[in-house]
Parts: structure tokens; C-alpha cells; sequence
């Protein structure tokens, strides 16, 4: 059972051109929903939490936010430096978070 | 302020070999959990430590597979009789408090095996 489904799998933007990326999530009764980067051969790096419906964050070019039933990655006017992996993941039931597989952005010159 | 630290970065290992895994989460942050990741594939919780305490092991294979994390030293994980299927990148991420706390993760290991 998918926890977490992400999309579009991969998303070719030229830079400058805005676009937004989609976190659909199953669980129930949410408690955080964590949005983080990935660089090739490199970890995850931590972006945003949000917890509760309406609420947004935002940091340099970024802005993720939050409804009953999914998480939208907002990218205003991208550069070629945003190219990487973007990650959503919720808690389970018990200790486990659960990740999409992501979406892989290419900002192109 | 050091970030999580894994070691190695890069493991090569034959089949039927013992792999291990160093992790030192961030500093201040006494919980750990090791994630793997496969190509094409997201990341799959295996399992959830306190110092001393595994407190959730539920996404770790129940063979070959173990972890510890000592009262003193990194956080191990350790894969016996290794297989080419155990191939892939392990994560170990840190958080400094319990349950949905948000996790900062190490630069990972990349494990092959041949």
C-alpha cells in the first residue's frame, strides 16, 4: 500500500520557468509532512515540515504547501543550481517514515 | 557543527562477506534510523535506534541483518553473508527528539557487492 505517491516523475523546466511538483499522501491522521533535496550521490538535505492544512513555508525560491490530502513543491523562477531530487515523506503508523521516489527536476540554461 | 557522518562512503564487498556501516548522528541528537535506497527506487525505512535500544525494526530483513547503537561510538549496521540483491545506498539519518521530528541525513554508503 503506497503511502506517499509523487508527480511528474521528472520535470525539464527552462530556467525562469515556474512550476510545481506533487506530494498525494494515504495516511491518516498526519503528522508532519517533510519535504526534502537530493543531489546526486549525496543524502537527502532537509527543506520544510508542515503539519497542518493551509499552512505554507517558503525559502529563497521555494514555497511548499499543505492540504487534507497532498503537499505541493512550489519553484518560482528556477535556476539551473535547483536541478536535483525532491523528496516527500510522511510518518507511519509507528516509527517509520515513508518516502515518495520523488521527483527529479532539470532547470535548463 | 559536524553533520550525521557515515563511513564508509564506499564499500566493495564479495558474496558471502560481512559488511558494516558506521554512522555518527549530529551532535545532541540521540536518535538514529538507516534507511536503503535502490536505484529507481525510494527510500525504505529498516530500522529505528535509541542509545542502546532498537525500538523499530519492522522494515529490516529478519535474516543477515542487524543493528546496534552503543552507548559509546556510531551507530553499526551490519550485513552478514552479503548478496548481490544488497547492493544499494544506505542512509542513516538523526533527529534530535522522538516519532516526527525531522531527520537529517548522512551522506550515505554505497554498497556493492560482487
Amino acid at each position: 500500500e503506497d503511502q506517499v505517491t509523487q508527480s511528474p516523475e521528472a520535470l525539464r523546466l527552462q530556467e525562469g520557468e515556474s512550476s510545481s511538483l506533487n506530494c498525494s499522501y494515504t495516511v491518516s491522521g498526519l503528522r508532519g509532512l517533510f519535504w526534502y533535496r537530493q543531489d546526486p550521490g549525496k543524502g537527502p538535505e532537509f527543506l520544510f515540515t508542515l503539519y497542518s492544512a493551509g499552512e505554507e513555508k517558503e525559502k529563497e525560491r521555494l514555497k511548499a504547501t499543505l492540504t487534507k490530502k497532498e503537499s505541493f513543491l512550489h519553484i518560482t523562477a528556477p535556476k539551473p543550481e535547483d536541478s536535483a531530487t525532491y523528496l516527500c515523506a510522511v510518518p507511519g503508523g509507528g516509527n517509520q517514515f515513508y518516502f515518495g521516489t520523488g521527483t527529479s527536476l532539470t532547470v535548463i540554461p | 557543527n559536524a553533520g550525521v557522518m557515515q563511513n564508509p562512503r564506499h564499500l566493495v564487498r564479495r558474496r558471502g562477506q560481512e559488511a558494516r556501516l558506521r554512522c555518527s548522528p549530529m551532535k545532541g541528537h540521540s536518535h538514529v534510523y538507516w534507511y536503503r535506497q535502490l536505484p529507481e527506487e525510494g527510500l525504505k525505512f529498516m530500522v529505528y535506534l535509541q542509545k542502546e535500544n532498537i525500538i523499530d525494526e519492522s522494515g529490516m530483513p529478519k535474516e543477515r541483518f542487524s543493528a546496534e547503537f552503543p552507548k559509546e561510538g556510531p551507530s553499526i549496521l551490519r550485513i552478514q553473508q552479503v548478496v548481490r540483491g544488497d547492493s544499494a545506498a544506505y542512509f542513516c539519518a538523526s533527529s534530535p527528539g522522538q516519532g516526527y521530528d525531522e531527520q537529517y541525513f548522512g551522506p550515505g554508503t554505497r554498497l556493492t557487492v560482487t
